[in-house]
């Protein structure tokens, strides 16, 4: 059974570009959620997205956007990318009636 | 605004069972406090959760005190593969899923 897909690894953008992470939840689950984790610190909530819909959003500009597929895939889109958008971009899948969330292993954004 | 507290870090000896302590004075009722760990910039890895009771599974056991107030993660016997930063995390609001991350305990296992 696999587990939270993230792709890619690794990406280096420039400042002002665009960029979008993409995300496969654990099998049965139908919820994704993003978080953002600085260097040093803990994940911060973004968004989350279930039946095609965002949900709930964190305290994240209009710049971060998402998107969740009828598979239940998910991308994360970032514009107009800053230097501070550089960090580890983290998605976490669970069912909507169960507790628990599953992270994936992430996307590691820099920006230059 | 995080809602757990937790201590920066912690050293454990190999072999020795390893306490660690999160308060969550604020909890409510229905709010389950969960436990996750994260080796060296890898996504979080899900430990244990609890509401109520004690719970113990594979990887850990949780204590939870009668008041709710705080909690403690036991690592029965800590390898050096279990050094890694600890999140104690109480889920933000009932029937969603956001979860509200600290600073976390950067548990370190001593040889």
């Amino acid at each position: 059974d696999a587990g939270v897909t993230q792709s890619p690894t690794h990406l280096i953008k420039t400042r002002g570009q665009q960029v979008t992470l993409r995300c496969s939840p654990k099998s049965g689950h139908d919820t994704v959620s993003w978080y953002q984790q600085a260097l040093g610190q803990g994940p911060q909530f973004i968004f989350q997205y279930y039946e095609e819909e965002e949900r709930q959003r964190g305290n994240f500009p209009d710049r971060f956007s998402g998107h969740q597929f009828p598979n239940y895939s998910s991308e994360l889109n970032v514009n107009a990318l800053l230097l501070g958008d550089s960090a580890l971009y983290l998605c976490a899948s669970s069912f909507l009636v169960g507790v628990t969330q599953y992270f994936g292993p992430g996307t590691r954004l820099t920006v230059l | 605004d995080a809602k757990t507290t937790q201590p920066t870090s912690m050293d454990c000896a190999e072999g020795r069972a390893a306490n660690l302590p999160c308060n969550h004075s604020t909890i409510s009722g229905n709010e389950y406090v969960y436990w996750y760990r994260q080796i060296h910039s890898q996504g979080p890895q899900y430990i244990i959760h609890g509401l109520k009771n004690n719970e113990t599974n594979e990887m850990a056991s949780l204590i939870i005190t009668e008041d709710r107030k705080s909690s403690t993660l036991i690592l029965p016997h800590a390898t050096l593969r279990d050094t890694a930063v600890y999140y104690c995390i109480v889920r933000a609001e009932r029937g969603t899923y956001k979860y509200i991350f600290g600073t976390g305990t950067r548990l370190k296992v001593l040889a």
